[in-house]
């Protein structure tokens, strides 16, 4: 099973609203990531869990605030964002940070619009 | 500081072959994915080279040359559903989170 489940598959937001995008894995991974992707651009890494520790924020605005409650869920909680913020948002887990070959394996993604 | 170039847009015909290739410059390098992405869905593992040569898979193959920092997918038989984006992500130095090329856009026509 190499299966990555996310919720919801489409959110609208106003740029008030409090929401929360879900994650989850149940292979047994000890790393999860967070990436956002911009039509026609790659994803851009955003977090990365590490055996539920917060390993690397990439720079990201504190509107977006992930948590870790185990080692098989990944949350992002979205807070007074900007148009901008639109975009599909991707979770994705490993076995381990650092494992030599470190595939990624991607869920289906979040679809966010900010109105 | 890390660098990957990938083509923006390829265009081929059903049943031949295609070469996707993909330059890199990074701090440290502990490996190469390469990742298919169809329109609005998730990103999917394709290969993983580490070492230089050629892993063929199907008919898909990668193939790395670290000296020259390059790397090809190689897809073979073309088949309508290989229209997709096409991925390739650099894993620089030991513990660090790998980085993804723009993507190039495979167009398969009939």
């Amino acid at each position: 099973d190499t299966e990555v489940t996310q919720t919801p598959k489409h959110l609208v937001m106003g740029m008030t609203n409090k929401k929360s995008l879900k994650c989850e894995q149940h292979m047994g991974h000890r790393a999860m990531y967070w990436y956002k992707q911009k039509a026609k651009k790659p994803p851009e890494l955003m977090f990365v869990y590490s055996y539920e520790k917060l390993s690397i924020n990439e720079s990201v605005p504190s509107r977006f605030s992930p948590e870790c409650p185990n080692s098989s869920l990944l949350n992002l909680h979205l807070h007074a964002l900007q148009p901008e913020d639109s975009a599909l948002y991707l979770c994705a887990s490993s076995q381990d940070l650092s494992d030599y070959q470190e595939t990624q394996y991607f869920g289906p993604g979040t679809r966010l619009l900010v109105l | 500081g890390q660098n990957i170039d990938q083509p923006t847009e390829m265009t081929a015909t059903e049943g031949a072959i295609v070469q996707i290739n993909c330059t890199y410059q990074t701090s440290g390098f502990n490996g190469l994915f390469w990742y298919q992405q169809h329109a609005g869905e998730a990103p999917t593992f394709l290969s993983y080279n580490v070492l230089d040569g050629l892993e063929e898979k199907g008919r898909f193959s990668s193939f790395l040359s670290r000296s020259k920092g390059y790397s090809y997918l190689l897809l073979k038989e073309l088949q309508m559903k290989d229209s997709a984006s096409y991925l390739c992500a650099v894993k620089g130095n030991y513990g660090q989170n790998f980085v993804f090329g723009p993507g190039t856009r495979l167009s398969v026509l009939p």
